[in-house]
């Protein structure tokens, strides 16, 4: 049984601030992370994959994986009201070939 | 010009009733999902589909079934709802890549069940 674990939060961050969003997993054989983000009464929006240890970053966004340590990361650089959301951490697998989900940090950027 | 959408966005009915959710997706993706989010925000699979294969996820009661038409369209038919049913219940697609799923899935809108 895969599991993915989050901090529900809330995550109270500074405007301007970095805002680091943290998950753990516990299917040692995964091979691919995923970050969504889900403003409240809408869908999940695809932010970040990662898929190798290390950091990749796209814009003020960071992943970064740990795959010894079975953690991964978001890092949000530059804060901005609008980034207040869930953000989910997701691994494929879990019982009809689609993503695991953790529950989600709740991330509130404070103007 | 949407990529995936479901219908109705809302739906309210009552116990024992069957209803039926669509969903459609014009990205010319190969396997198609539905998650179901419940009240404490938990977003959990229930199905993946592609044009070969259903996998269930075996925690799902067999009163869901869902229903591919052509390779757009999944749509979710549930018999004799229950209280617990009611839930927001996304679909999602995503490409294949040398037959096997990219896992980055692209989310419709939603569709919230509320079961009296």
């Amino acid at each position: 049984q895969k599991e993915v674990e989050q901090n529900s939060g809330p995550l109270s961050v500074p405007e301007g601030a970095i805002a680091s969003l943290n998950c753990t997993y516990s299917d040692r054989g995964s091979q691919s992370f995923f970050w969504y983000r889900q403003y409240s009464g809408k869908s999940p929006e695809l932010i970040m994959f990662i898929y190798s240890n290390g950091d990749k970053e796209d814009g003020r966004f960071t992943a970064q994986l740990n795959k010894a340590s079975q953690y991964v990361s978001l890092l949000i650089r530059d804060s901005q009201p609008s980034d207040s959301a869930t953000y989910l951490c997701a691994v494929p697998g879990g019982g009809a070939d689609g993503l695991t989900f953790g529950k989600g940090t709740h991330l509130i950027i404070q103007p | 010009d949407t990529a995936v959408s479901q219908t109705p966005k809302y739906l309210v009915t009552q116990m024992g009733n069957d209803k039926s959710i669509k969903c459609e997706q014009n990205l010319g993706h190969d396997t198609m999902y539905w998650y179901k989010q419940d009240s404490k925000k938990f977003l959990k699979i229930m199905f993946s589909y592609n044009n070969k294969e259903l996998i269930i996820n075996e925690t799902v009661p067999n009163r869901f079934s869902p229903k591919s038409p052509d390779k757009a369209h999944l749509n979710l038919h549930i018999n004799s709802l229950e209280l617990g049913d009611s839930a927001v219940y996304f679909c999602a697609s995503s490409q294949d890549l040398s037959g096997a799923p990219t896992y980055e899935q692209y989310f419709g809108p939603g569709t919230r069940l509320t079961v009296t």
